[in-house]
């Protein structure tokens, strides 16, 4: 079975700085990988997908992210936070069985912007 | 362009009761996914419905069931509740996988169910 596992359930940064919040993936196969946003009693809104291609993935509000299978990670990355990006991210893994997809959810990491 | 529809939003149910929760997915999406979010976790996949037939299932007991109407839309079901059962219930949905361009849904946001 295929897994995600982000580093940090809490993470803070000041205003301007560069966010980096961490996601490693275990997977047999290659592997199909999200990052998600979830603001306050909202639900899930896609910030960006890795499928094929291009290994670094832009996605919106300004944020990116790195697909390293050597590293098996997929980190995502924003080079100045602003105080709007304070949610919840959650790194997510794609399983396809016999065309039905469904997604494997990390445990979060809470992203807190200091002014 | 509607999103994913859910209703209610919020809904506070006793131990033992049944529930139901409903799920309109986005315009021309045909597949409807639940999962359960407990607080401070990420969300625990429930099942998937495609052409009105639950398609896969996670590790969740038969208490919850579903069902899909032929409009696509989508119900969720519990019995006896417990309190364990207290979390945020997600809706998702998407076009049943046809390529590499179909991965990944459209979230609705969710229902509160609080037992008590």
């Amino acid at each position: 079975a295929q897994s995600v596992t982000q580093l940090g359930s809490h993470v803070s940064v000041s205003e301007g700085a560069l966010v980096l919040l961490r996601c490693n993936y275990s997977s047999s196969v290659p592997p199909y990988l999200f990052w998600y946003v979830q603001y306050p009693n909202q639900g899930l809104q896609l910030l960006l997908k890795y499928t094929t291609g291009a290994t670094l993935v832009k996605g919106i509000n300004g944020f990116e992210a790195e697909f390293k299978k050597s590293e098996t990670s997929f980190h995502l990355t924003k080079p100045s936070a602003h105080m709007s990006d304070a949610a919840e991210y959650f790194c997510a893994v794609s399983e396809i069985n016999f065309g039905n997809e469904k997604l494997t959810f990390g445990t979060g990491t809470r992203l807190t912007i200091i002014p | 362009d509607a999103g994913v529809t859910q209703s209610p939003t919020h809904l506070i149910k006793t131990r033992g009761q049944q529930v139901t929760l409903r799920c309109s997915p986005k315009s021309g999406h045909d597949t409807v996914s639940w999962y359960q979010q407990a607080l401070g976790q990420g969300p625990q996949f429930i099942f998937q419905y495609y052409e009105e037939e639950e398609r896969q299932r996670g590790n969740f007991p038969d208490r919850f069931s579903g069902h899909q109407f032929p409009n696509y839309s989508s119900e969720l079901n519990v019995n006896a509740l417990l309190l364990g059962d207290s979390a945020l219930y997600l809706c998702a949905s998407s076009l049943y996988w046809t390529g590499f361009s179909n991965y990944g849904y459209t979230f609705g946001s969710g229902t509160r169910l609080t037992v008590v």
